[in-house]
Order: C-alpha cells, then structure tokens, then sequence
C-alpha cells in the first residue's frame, strides 16, 4: 500500500533553532500533501496544503513566515519551522494521497518538536 | 465547509464489552468519512472508510461504521473489545475531492479488565 514517510521523528534543539521536516510518499507521487500540527491530547489541526511546483495555501491563523513549506518535487514536502520557540513544540504529521479522488490520505509517522 | 463532532471525549469499557464512539459530521456537499486509530506518540492508522455504496463499512481490528446520511452520523462500533484497543480514535471527513480532510476533536477509548 501507499507509504508516507516522515523524518526526523523526534527533534530537540534550542530556542531560535530553525528545524526542517521532511516528508516523503515513498511509492506514488502526491502533488498536494498536507501539514498538520497535534498538541498533547488533542485533534490534527490542519496547517497547511502544500502544492507542487507553487505556493502552499495556509490555513487562517497560520504564520506562513513562521511555518515555510516547499514541495519541490512529486514525492517530497519540507516544512521548515523557523526561529522556533517553546510554543511551537508539538507534534506535526504529514500526509498525501496518492492523485485519485476516492483514496484517503496516508499520514506519516509525525515528528515530535520539543523546543527547549 | 466540513465540521467533524465527536461527542465523547473519552469512553471506558471493560475487555469483551461491545463500544460505540459517536460521529456526526456537517457538509452541505457530498463527503467521504473516515475513522483513524492513534496509538501514543505514533501517527494515524486507517481503521475503515465510507466512499459510497453500502452503509455499513467494516474495517480492520473488528471495526465497523455506519453511514446514516439523514441523521449525519458515522457511528463506530466493535462488538467486543480487547485491552489492545485502548488509543486515540478519530472520526474524519473530507469532500469527494478527497483532499483536505478534517479531524474531530477525538474519543479515548480506555479498555479495563
């Protein structure tokens, strides 16, 4: 079945850190894939849609400085967090889908950001 | 727009009792739903989908969902859990594009000996 890949799985790194995600579909090419962010115990709140070869369409509230999004190719999105602060700790998971209409997205495992 | 209602917040049951975590969505185009299943500190796994066709939708693990269009619901059932069950369970929905999909809030299910 179709693979989401995600990496790093766990970053710690101090405050003013920059730390960049990345996101893979390891067997099928995903011109849309999705960011989303999850705190402690609650819902995937969406962030962001990123879309191949143009900008990503960022969810209301969202700082599109904050969260840099790049999806350079078919088959990998990089989110980038930048100058990080300890609210930004969560977790982010992405997903993708394979270009069909009726497949469910396929998420990553996520990646746990603890900014200390 | 989609909006996902997920009415329990956490649900304890004993092993080998049956559980039904509730759903109801608003759309006022057609929709897919979903339900994930969250272990902690892991991402989201597919328990089952409804596309169209028949109602009811069975998935992995013993799951299964039913689609009632007047009454927006998605409710999940198991007829007898097990203490591997006990994770984070999402309800999901997203249009027949099948692209943006939206979460709710989440039901714990908390399975007891």
């Amino acid at each position: 079945g179709a693979v989401v890949s995600q990496h790093p799985s766990r970053v710690i790194c101090k405050s003013g850190t920059s730390v960049k995600i990345e996101c893979r579909s390891l067997d099928f090419q995903a011109t849309t894939m999705f960011w989303y962010r999850q705190f402690p115990k609650q819902s995937l709140m969406l962030m962001a849609t990123s879309n191949e070869g143009s900008k990503a369409t960022y969810e209301q509230g969202v700082e599109k400085d904050k969260f840099l999004i790049n999806h350079a190719s078919l088959t990998l999105s990089t989110l980038t967090v930048t100058s990080a602060h300890p609210e930004d700790s969560s977790f982010y998971i992405c997903s993708a889908s394979p270009h069909a209409s009726n497949q469910p997205q396929h998420f990553g495992d996520g990646t746990r950001l603890s900014i200390l | 727009a989609q909006s996902v209602t997920q009415l329990d917040s956490q649900v304890p049951v004993f092993e080998e009792a049956p559980v039904e975590l509730r759903c109801n969505y608003s759309s006022s185009v057609s929709v897919y739903l979903f339900w994930y299943v969250q272990y902690p500190n892991q991402g989201l796994q597919l328990l089952l989908k409804y596309l169209s066709g028949s109602t009811l939708v069975k998935g992995i693990n013993g799951f299964e969902a039913e689609f009632n269009k007047s009454q927006t619901s998605f409710h999940l059932r198991k007829p007898s859990v097990h203490i591997s069950d006990t994770a984070e369970y999402f309800c999901a929905v997203s249009d027949t594009g099948g692209f943006k999909t939206i979460f709710g809030a989440g039901t714990r299910l908390f399975v007891k000996a």
